[in-house]
């Protein structure tokens, strides 16, 4: 079955500072991969997912994430970290090869925080 | 924009207790899908709906029934509620039964507490 792993359960940067949040997949082929952000009792907001068009891939509030297959990751990054930022973030697979319905797999999640 | 509406927001069960956890989307999704949030374990899936008509498990289904009502509601239900359910529920839906591309678009959560 399919799985993703999120490297670190709380992540803490300094504000301005890079943003690193580390995901990996387990399948051989190379899955349909989401990013989603949740704020303080919130939901799941879509940050940007990965589809197969290009490695690289821009979202929402300039994050962004790279597909590497050789490392079966898809970390997602920010340049330069705002106070905003400060929520727990969740990685997420969609196995590509299995007929039929099958519902994203979410990783535990990495809370960031930004120190000012 | 309502999106996905999830009622009610908060509720205290005492143990034994029967409840129905509220979903709506008014996004003509056809899929649909509960999940619960616990410190340290990210989102699990209890049931989801692919389409009006059908339900499946997911990956912890037991102590829950569901009820897709139409297209627009997907209903959570906790028959005799345990201490072990107290928990964040998150409804989602997707646009359409090929989910596999298709990002989740989720309510803001029923915070569910059982003494």
């Amino acid at each position: 079955a399919q799985s993703v792993t999120q490297l670190g359960s709380h992540v803490s940067v300094s504000e301005g500072a890079l943003v690193l949040l580390r995901c990996n997949y387990s399948s051989s082929v190379p899955p349909y991969l989401f990013w989603y952000v949740q704020y303080p009792n919130q939901g799941l907001q879509l940050l940007l997912k990965y589809t197969s068009a290009a490695t690289l891939v821009k979202g929402i509030n300039d994050f962004e994430a790279e597909f590497k297959k050789s490392e079966t990751s898809f970390h997602l990054t920010k340049p330069s970290a705002h106070m905003s930022d400060a929520a727990e973030y969740f990685c997420a697979v969609s196995d590509r090869e299995t007929r039929g319905n099958t519902p994203l797999v979410f990783g535990k999640g990495t809370r960031l925080s930004v120190i000012a | 924009n309502a999106g996905v509406t999830q009622t009610p927001k908060f509720q205290v069960l005492k143990t034994g207790q029967s409840m129905t956890l509220q979903c709506a989307q008014d996004m003509n999704h056809n899929s649909m899908y509960w999940y619960r949030q616990d410190p340290g374990m990210g989102l699990r899936l209890i049931y989801y709906s692919a389409s009006e008509g059908t339900t499946d498990k997911g990956e912890v289904p037991n102590g829950y029934n569901v009820s897709r009502l139409n297209k627009r509601e997907f209903s959570l239900r906790l028959e005799s509620a345990a201490p072990s359910q107290t928990s964040v529920y998150f409804c989602a839906s997707t646009p359409t039964q090929q989910v596999k591309a298709q990002p989740q678009h989720f309510g803001d959560g029923t915070r569910l507490s059982i003494l």
